[in-house]
């Protein structure tokens, strides 16, 4: 079936480093990809998204890259801070399935001072 | 703009009550998505509602059903609770508009435990 999938459960990065973030998907109609970011006790926050025609986008310290032709999309942040410790999430919505989002299992970041 | 409000922020339920969940959206979205968040299975999708009608459903069973009031709000209910219910229930809103390529943004969620 459909899946969106995550390389890393935990990653640890010292701060003030970059940091990248993996996610693997399967399903070949997908066509628009989000980064969430979930903070303990709350609900999961729009980082970045990307459509399916493009390979980068980048936002204020991240960028997204996705490569459609291994099913393979990453989440870098630049400069990593302890504000930036969370679970992230990869997303991604295929154009039949309307507003249902399918997530990846997700990845926990930790900044170490 | 306010965020996506939803209440009440925890609740503690027994096997087999039922219970209902509120989730306000943002001014003006007319989209609000459902979601539940487990340990084991992740973040599920349970059904999306856009002008009072569910226009998405994901696959859970009949015991979990929504609705959406002509101001945007939405309701979840789950009848006869069962332990494996106890969760994190997201709702996201969105305009509903823009097609499928649209953002989503979410609520902070309503813990349940089933006891």
């Amino acid at each position: 079936g459909e899946s969106v999938g995550l390389h890393l459960p935990t990653l640890s990065v010292q701060e003030g480093d970059n940091s990248i973030i993996n996610c693997a998907y399967s399903n070949s109609a997908s066509d628009y990809f989000i980064w969430y970011k979930q903070e303990s006790g709350k609900g999961p926050q729009f980082i970045i998204d990307i459509r399916s025609n493009m390979d980068k986008r980048q936002g204020q310290r991240v960028t997204v890259l996705l490569n459609k032709t291994v099913k393979h999309l990453s989440l870098q942040i630049a400069a990593t801070q302890p504000g930036d410790s969370a679970v992230y999430f990869c997303a991604e919505k295929d154009w039949g399935g309307g507003n249902k989002l399918t997530f990846g299992t997700g990845t926990q970041l930790k900044v170490e001072l | 703009k306010a965020g996506v409000t939803q209440t009440p922020r925890y609740l503690i339920k027994t096997r087999g009550q039922q219970v209902t969940l509120s989730c306000s959206p943002i001014s003006g979205h007319r989209s609000v998505s459902w979601y539940q968040q487990t340990p084991g299975q992740g973040l599920q999708f349970l059904f999306e509602y856009f002008s009072e009608t569910q226009r998405n459903k994901g696959n859970f069973p009949g015991r979990f059903s929504g609705r959406q009031f002509s101001n945007s709000r939405s309701e979840m209910n789950v009848s006869t609770l069962e332990l494996g219910d106890s969760a994190l229930y997201l709702c996201a809103s969105s305009t509903g508009l823009a097609g499928f390529q649209e953002t989503q943004y979410f609520g902070p969620g309503t813990r349940l435990l089933v006891l």
